[in-house]
């Protein structure tokens, strides 16, 4: 089945720092979702990507969808304590199969 | 987006009994997944579920154990019956938009002793 590799595994930086993680896959997909939860709560849509080589920016976010349809990476600029929690990238092959196929996520802990 | 309620938030569960979650969406949505978090891992598919059809499982999960309804556009449950400790996890229902976007509920975390 299709796989997502999603890293770094955990972060700890500074604050005001910037960030960048990333996930790469097996396969192609045709969506690309990236998703950040907090401590007892749901994961939160961050930013959507729908087609290869889409920047889209969310506020201090900024995503891009990979050329080839298999990667894809998350930008936080200007780093704040808030930042904090778990981010996920999830993508979809799309094509009548909607499923997501979620990464193991990022931990990132912001050191003010 | 669409605001999702789950209930129970939480809940504390004896092994062999089975526990019912509610998924509420505030606007129409023809399809609606239901995924489980164990604890300090990714979500895991567990089932879709479009209305006036049956569910359908990913590998690993069955009807049996996990029952599914879909009265509605708008609500979805799931049983997770005669649950033993390897069930408890955080179960969220996660709604997909006409956009193509895909949201989730604040889940229901569950622990079976």
């Amino acid at each position: 089945g299709q796989q997502l590799n999603q890293s770094p595994q955990s972060m700890f930086i500074q604050e005001g720092e910037d960030v960048s993680m990333n996930c790469t896959s097996s396969s192609i997909f045709n969506t690309w979702l990236w998703y950040k939860q907090d401590p007892g709560e749901g994961p939160v849509l961050l930013i959507a990507l729908y087609k290869a080589g889409e920047l889209t920016s969310n506020g201090r976010l900024t995503a891009q969808f990979g050329i080839t349809r298999k990667d894809s990476f998350l930008n936080i600029s200007a780093s704040i304590p808030s930042d904090v929690g778990i981010y996920f990238c999830a993508g979809s092959a799309g094509a009548g199969s909607y499923q997501l196929t979620f990464g193991k996520g990022t931990k990132l802990s912001v050191i003010p | 987006s669409a605001v999702i309620s789950q209930k129970p938030s939480r809940d504390i569960c004896q092994r062999g009994t089975s526990l019912t979650i509610q998924c509420q969406v505030d606007s129409q949505v023809t399809m609606m997944f239901w995924y489980r978090q164990q604890p300090g891992q990714s979500l895991t598919l567990i089932a879709t579920a479009n209305q006036g059809s049956e569910a359908t499982y990913e590998s690993g999960f069955v009807i049996d154990k996990f029952p599914i309804s879909r009265p509605n556009l708008t609500f979805s449950t799931l049983t997770v019956s005669n649950m033993s400790p390897e069930d408890s996890s955080i179960y969220l229902c996660s709604p997909r938009a006409g956009s193509g976007a895909q949201y989730f509920g604040p889940g229901t975390r569950l622990l079976v002793l």
